[in-house]
C-alpha cells in the first residue's frame, strides 16, 4: 500500500493569507485526490489531481480559491487562498493504488 | 447523485462484544466499496475493500460484507477492543470512468474498557 506523507501538519494562519499543503507519496500514482474535512462532518472531495493535466474541482470548488498542482507521479500541493475562518477545517490527500484508496495523515487548519 | 448513511451515528460498547455498524447507499451501480477508520484529528486508514462481485471480505477481527441490490454494507467487529475506539466510515465508488469515493457521515464507536 501506498505511504503519504503531508506538510504541515497542522497550521495556524491569519485571515486573508494563504497556505500552500504539500502531499509526497512514496511509490508513482496516477490519480491523486484533495478533500476537506470540516470541524465534526465527513469527508467532501475538492478535486482530482492528474499529472500533465489541469485538476478536475468538483460542485462548490473553484481553482481560483483552491489551485492545485501536480508535477510528478508522486507529489502535489493544494493552496487555500484568501483564507476565511469558514476554511478552518483538514485538508487530506488521497491515492488510489490501485482501486482502493489511501490517505495522508491530513492538515489541521485554523483560520483566525 | 450518491448518497451514503451510516447507522447508528455513535455506539458505545463495552469491551469484548461484538458489533455491527450498518452503511446504506442509494446507487447500487458501485465498483467497490471500503471502510475506513479515523482517529480523532488524524487521517483514513483503510480496512477493507470489497469489489462489487464480492458479498464479503475479512481481516482478523473485522468482516465486511455488501449487498449491493439492496445498496447496503456492514462492518462486523468481532471481540472489541478499547484500540478499536475510533470513527468508522464507508465509502462506495461508483463503476463510471471518473466516479470517486463517496464517504458516509460515520459511526462513532467507542469501546470501554
Amino acid at each position: 500500500s501506498a505511504v503519504i506523507s503531508q506538510k504541515p501538519s497542522r497550521d495556524i494562519c491569519q485571515r486573508g493569507t494563504s497556505l500552500t499543503i504539500q502531499c509526497q507519496v512514496d511509490s508513482q500514482v496516477t490519480m491523486m485526490f484533495w478533500y476537506r474535512q470540516q470541524p465534526g462532518q465527513s469527508l467532501t472531495l475538492i478535486a482530482t489531481a492528474n499529472q500533465g493535466s489541469e485538476a478536475t474541482y468538483e460542485s462548490g470548488f473553484v481553482i481560483d480559491k483552491f489551485p492545485i498542482s501536480r508535477p510528478n507521479l508522486t507529489f502535489s500541493t493544494l493552496t487555500v487562498s484568501n483564507m476565511s475562518p469558514e476554511d478552518s477545517s483538514i485538508y487530506l490527500c488521497s491515492v488510489e493504488d490501485p482501486g482502493e484508496q489511501f490517505f495522508g495523515p491530513g492538515t489541521r487548519l485554523t483560520v483566525l | 447523485k450518491q448518497e451514503v448513511t451510516q447507522i447508528p451515528a455513535a455506539l458505545s460498547v463495552p469491551e469484548g462484544e461484538n458489533l455491527v455498524l450498518n452503511c446504506s447507499f442509494t446507487d447500487s451501480a458501485i465498483y467497490n466499496l471500503q471502510w475506513f477508520r479515523q482517529d480523532p484529528g488524524k487521517g483514513l486508514t483503510s480496512l477493507l475493500l470489497i469489489q462489487s462481485s464480492q458479498r464479503e471480505q475479512t481481516s482478523g477481527r473485522l468482516n465486511a460484507s455488501l449487498d449491493k441490490s439492496s445498496g447496503r454494507s456492514t462492518l462486523y467487529i468481532a471481540a472489541s477492543q478499547p484500540g478499536d475506539s475510533a470513527t468508522y466510515l464507508c465509502a462506495p465508488r461508483g463503476d463510471n470512468y471518473g466516479q470517486n469515493f463517496v464517504f458516509g457521515p460515520g459511526t462513532r464507536l467507542s469501546v470501554l474498557p
